[in-house]
């Protein structure tokens, strides 16, 4: 059974840079995309990127100025660093596992989901 | 790429049908297959119940049926049952290995 767990802070200051660690289970991080989703407070799903094992990488445009997503094949670990924190950044962060289609191995849709880790930005 | 947009909310009494769409544009919804659905609970993961437009994830009941048309998606739910009363959101690939989501629709069983 494939399973993700997120770990990392619940409370970061603001203007610090967010750090957090998904770490999978029941399946090898060299297959697949890896990604990170958040939810802030009764709002709705927001992408934020997708790793493959390779280090190929896409962030979502309003975040990747801001975002770095990292994978670490050898602890079957992938990790995401969010910088110049704010209180919008405040949310519960999951991290997934993404189906790709294609040869050019294009993101399809997101299987298993860690149970997410909630993150508040304040001072 | 903008959100895809989905109702704040939609009811129905339990038997009843409902219909939750999701419109895209031609870069994203109306261009590939990659729509999926999800349901979450609160203070729950979401849960992959559609994918591949119109493909129920393995344990989903057939009440749930998934489906396209040019650039709006919609998952119906038929026989509508008071543990379907969650939040729905679609996603769908938008090219460039772009991912996006849907502001999210909120089913009440009444």
């Amino acid at each position: 059974q494939v399973q993700l767990q997120e770990s990392g802070p619940g409370l970061v200051k603001p203007s610090e840079t967010l750090p957090l660690m998904c770490t999978v289970s029941g399946d090898s991080i060299r297959v697949y995309y890896w990604g990170w989703i958040r939810q802030s407070p009764g709002k709705g799903l927001e992408w934020i990127g997708n790793i493959y094992h390779n280090g190929n990488i896409k962030y979502s445009p309003s975040l990747q100025s801001r975002v770095t997503i990292l994978v670490d094949p050898s602890k079957n670990q992938f990790s995401l660093r969010l910088t110049s924190v704010t209180a919008a950044d405040t949310a519960v962060y999951y991290c997934a596992r993404c189906h790709y289609f294609g040869q050019r191995l294009e993101p399809d849709y997101f299987d298993y989901w860690g149970q997410g880790i909630m993150v508040t930005v304040s001072s | 790429q903008s959100a895809l947009t989905q109702p704040r909310s939609v009811s129905g009494s339990p038997g009843q049908s409902v219909t939750i769409s999701c419109t895209g544009t031609s870069g994203d919804v109306g261009a590939y297959n990659s729509v999926s659905w999800y349901q979450q609970y609160p203070g729950k993961a979401p849960k992959l119940i559609i994918y591949d437009v119109a493909l129920r994830t393995s344990g989903v009941p057939d009440r749930f049926s998934g489906s396209k048309s040019d650039n709006t998606a919609s998952l119906t739910i038929s026989g509508l049952q008071s543990e379907d009363e969650a939040d729905y959101y679609c996603c769908s690939y938008a090219g460039s290995y772009i991912v996006v989501f849907g502001g999210g629709t909120k089913v009440t069983v009444l």
